[in-house]
């Protein structure tokens, strides 16, 4: 069955330090990729997404990510957090139809540290 | 460039009534999708409307059902509330006609709580 892992709840970074969010997949074909970014009471926002190509692909917000197949992974990077950054991040893989169906991990609660 | 409107933003049900979402897309979308996000969790898929039809349905039960009206805008409805539907609903819109179906863009959501 198709899923997303994010195996960490809770990070706490320093601000100015550099973030890792983790994320691992299964999924039959070559996936869709994405994530979101979600603030308290808001929705949530497109970080970046990978389709094809090249296996590193950036986003909005100095956010980067490189899909590794071997690794059946997909993690986020940023080279230095602001306080701005706090919030939850959540991975998702396109599922269904065309990929349009997205099933998403549980979340990764980013606190930033002063 | 309004995005995706929802409403209402909050109401509280009691077990057994019935609830109606509402969710105005992106201009120039066409495709609504409507998730659960229960607290702490991920959004969980319910279903997608298109061309004013459901075309993917997660694993929710029948009392989720939903609609999209010509203008694209789209509801939707849960019968028989159970205490375990108690969760933020976010409608997100995309467009497949682009090619674009899996980037959505997400609303501030409708919190329901039931009691």
């Amino acid at each position: 069955a198709q899923s997303v892992t994010q195996p960490d709840i809770h990070i706490t970074v320093s601000e100015g330090a550099s973030l890792e969010l983790r994320c691992n997949y299964s999924y039959g074909a070559t996936p869709y990729l994405f994530w979101y970014v979600q603030s308290p009471g808001q929705g949530l926002q497109l970080l970046l997404k990978y389709f094809s190509g090249d296996t590193l692909v950036q986003g909005i917000k100095g956010f980067e990510a490189e899909f590794k197949r071997s690794q059946s992974s997909f993690n986020l990077r940023k080279p230095s957090v602001h306080w701005s950054d706090a919030a939850e991040y959540f991975c998702a893989v396109g599922a269904g139809q065309a990929g349009t169906a997205l099933i998403f991990g549980k979340g990764t609660t980013l606190s930033v540290s002063s | 460039d309004a995005g995706v409107t929802q409403s209402p933003t909050h109401l509280i049900k009691t077990r057994g009534q019935q609830v109606t979402l509402r969710c105005s897309p992106k201009s120039g979308h066409d495709t609504v999708s409507w998730y659960q996000q229960a607290l702490g969790q991920g959004p969980q898929f319910i279903f997608q409307y298109y061309e004013e039809e459901e075309r993917q349905r997660g694993n929710f039960p029948d009392r989720f059902s939903g609609h999209q009206f010509p203008n694209y805008s789209s509801e939707l409805n849960v019968n028989a509330l159970l205490l375990g539907d108690s969760a933020l609903y976010l409608c997100a819109s995309s467009s497949l006609l682009q090619g674009l179906g899996g980037v959505l863009t997400f609303g501030a959501g409708s919190r329901l709580t039931v009691l």
